[in-house]
């Protein structure tokens, strides 16, 4: 059964500044890996998918990568904004094998982007 | 058009109320999904629809009943709900493929149970 733990539960930072998001996961036999973020009371923001044959994906000043073989991803957000304060989740799929797509979630991380 | 929409936007029912939630989508995904999240929890799993067809159900009550009319829509049926069941219910959906599935989600119904 895939299992998904996101560290730091929590983070607080400046503005201006880069920071990291981490995400592992126990099982490596995925295909890709998503990663969302979520406004209070809101519903899930898609931010990026990841193939597992990709090492790196961007959008804009988001940045995720996956290494398969260590179960690990990170998100890299830079030069942080206070519009990015917000919980950030990845979740990666307990299985992929043609059919839908069976996502884990991690407990998320909630990010405060001081001004 | 990558979105998903979801009504009502917040729902207040008596445990004896029967009510629907409704989700729909018009990315021609042929997979929908409700999860159930809690306050500071992840999302949880419920129901997945694959091509209208109802492929899992993670363990949920009876008294929560889905059904996917068309590829388009999927409902939640609600009936005999328990104060517990008090949550914010997401709808999502995807392709079918293994390497382009990524999960849309709506805004959510945010349900009280009373």
């Amino acid at each position: 059964k895939q299992e998904v733990t996101q560290i730091p539960a929590a983070l607080s930072v400046p503005e201006g500044e880069n920071l990291v998001l981490n995400c592992s996961f126990t099982d490596s036999a995925i295909y890709n890996l998503q990663w969302f973020r979520q406004d209070p009371g809101k519903g899930l923001t898609s931010l990026l998918l990841i193939q597992s044959s990709q090492r790196e994906q961007t959008s804009g000043r988001l940045n995720a990568s996956l290494d398969k073989s260590s179960g690990r991803s990170t998100l890299y957000i830079a030069a942080s904004q206070p519009g990015d304060s917000a919980t950030y989740l990845c979740a990666a799929p307990s299985f992929s094998s043609g059919s839908a797509r069976q996502l884990t979630f991690g407990s998320g991380t909630q990010l405060t982007v001081l001004p | 058009d990558t979105e998903v929409t979801q009504t009502p936007k917040h729902l207040v029912m008596g445990m004896t109320n029967k009510k629907s939630l409704k989700c729909e989508q018009h990315m021609g995904h042929r997979a929908m999904y409700w999860y159930k999240q809690k306050a500071k929890k992840p999302p949880e799993l419920m129901f997945v629809y694959s091509y209208e067809k109802l492929s899992i159900n993670e363990s949920v009550p009876s008294r929560f009943s889905p059904e996917c009319p068309n590829s388009s829509l999927l409902n939640l049926h609600l009936h005999a709900l328990q104060p517990e069941d008090s949550a914010l219910y997401l709808c999502a959906s995807s392709q079918i493929r293994e390497l382009y599935n990524e999960q849309f989600f709506g805004p959510g119904t945010r349900l009280t149970v009373l």
